[in-house]
């Protein structure tokens, strides 16, 4: 199957400050989200990003489906920010093939 | 809009005890989902409903078994519990394009 590394594993950072998670992945993909799992383990939908850039707020994202990866920024974090960030893939389009990464585990310290 | 509701969301069996996770989303979608999340191991499929009336095994079925009730609802059964289904349990759904959402999890502990 696809394997799906994602980095940094652990990131602490000041209020304020701008990050970059990023996703790599095996092998080509049609199907890429990424989702936020807040500390009371609440997952949330980021994006369906399998290509391209999209904003949603202080947070944006960007898949580039040619080299296998994809990035999440995050600018002037917020402690609502803290959690971890799940990146999952697909080949197909169907929802029942999406592996998940390990996550990115964030704190966003006062 | 409830999204996606999950009941319960606390529950302890003890081994051999059965037990059924209820699902329900009300946005109309087609798909629906359910995973289990343990620490070092991520999110990993139990089961899927692409449609109503059809299911599939996903990752880790054993022990599992779901229904899809009608297209708004999804349960996940565990027949005869163990220690090793000690878990959160997430049900999602999707549309078309697949974006998942997801209920708010079922912590489950097996003694």
């Amino acid at each position: 199957g696809i394997q799906v590394e994602q980095s940094p594993p652990d990131l602490i950072l000041q209020e304020g400050a701008n990050s970059t998670l990023r996703c790599n992945f095996s092998d080509s993909v049609n199907n890429l989200q990424w989702f936020h799992q807040n500390p009371w383990g609440q997952l949330i939908n980021l994006f369906y990003i399998p290509s391209g850039t999209k904003q949603n707020g202080r947070l944006s994202a960007t898949t580039v489906a040619t080299e296998r990866y994809s990035l999440l920024y995050i600018s002037s974090s917020q402690t609502t920010d803290s959690g971890v960030y799940f990146c999952a893939v697909a080949r197909g389009t169907s929802g029942s093939r999406l592996t998940f990464g390990e996550g990115t585990q964030l704190t966003v310290n006062p | 809009n409830a999204g996606v509701t999950q009941t319960p969301k606390f529950q302890v069996l003890k081994t051999g005890q059965s037990m059924t996770l209820q699902c329900a989303q009300d946005m109309n979608h087609n798909s629906m989902y359910w995973y289990r999340q343990d620490p070092g191991m991520g999110l990993r499929l139990i089961y899927y409903s692409a449609s109503e009336g059809t299911t599939d095994k996903g990752e880790v079925p054993n022990g599992y078994n779901v229904s899809r009730l009608n297209k708004r609802e999804f349960s996940l059964r565990l027949e005869s519990a163990a220690p090793s289904q000690t878990s959160v349990y997430f049900c999602a759904s999707s549309d078309v394009i697949v974006q998942l959402f997801f209920g708010e999890g079922s912590r489950l502990t097996v003694l």
